[in-house]
């Protein structure tokens, strides 16, 4: 099984400033194989990006998705208030897994 | 209107089964493949198994083996999740998902509690 490893667990940052959160695999994904999800409280998962880069529909061009093989990373260019919520990575290289979540807070 | 809504669920006593239904619509339902993912209160999101609308073939996590069963009605463009053996374990909020590798359509989640 591949384990997803995200890191920090938490990330407080003041309305403005810019967030990276990363996603570790325990082994290559290549690059077509790793998403990015944002769950808010009391609500569902929403794809934010797949193919660790393409943004999903509607998605708001602050979030970045980059990376490739085992390191990926999710930047939020300028963090908004609304941002606030738990960030999972997710592979389907082989079955599907998700990392253990990153929550981002507003200072 | 493109969606996945999900029904069922509820509480349940330990040994006992429970099944979990979740009807789509808005899209062609058979060229999808459709995923179950679970998560415990306060905790992440666990991938749980995923069947495809176009032949019903299944891919079960490894955590629930033998618990668990999928299944799909065309005819209504229906997907199930049934899990026996139910213990407080299984206590956790259950979403069904459009499965393209990436889970882009989810359903509104369904809660099942294990409890005596």
């Amino acid at each position: 099984e591949i384990l997803l490893t995200q890191s920090p667990g938490t990330v407080s940052l003041s309305p403005g400033e810019g967030a990276t959160l990363s996603c570790r695999a325990s082994q290559s994904l290549e690059k077509r194989y790793l998403s990015w999800y944002q769950q808010k409280v009391g609500q569902a998962p929403r794809l934010l990006m797949y193919g660790a880069s393409t943004r999903a529909t509607g998605i708001p061009d602050r979030f970045v998705g980059s990376g490739s093989g085992t390191d990926f990373t999710l930047t939020i260019i300028t963090l908004e208030p609304e941002d606030v919520a738990v960030y999972f990575c997710q592979q389907h290289y082989d079955s599907r897994t998700f990392g253990q979540g990153t929550k981002v807070e507003i200072k | 209107q493109v969606q996945l809504v999900q029904s069922g669920g509820g509480v349940t006593k330990p040994g006992a089964s429970v099944r979990v239904t979740c009807r789509t619509s808005g899209f062609p339902f058979t060229t999808y493949g459709f995923s179950w993912v679970r998560q415990a209160p306060g905790q992440g999101l666990e991938w749980i198994g995923r069947i495809s609308a176009y032949n019903g073939d299944t891919k079960y996590g490894q955590n629930l083996q033998g618990r668990l069963t999928m299944a799909t009605d065309t005819s209504t463009s229906t997907v199930y999740m049934e899990l026996s053996g139910l213990t407080s374990d299984d206590t956790a909020l259950y979403f069904c998902a459009r499965d393209r590798g990436q889970l882009d359509l989810w359903g509104q989640g369904t809660l099942v509690t294990v409890s005596s």
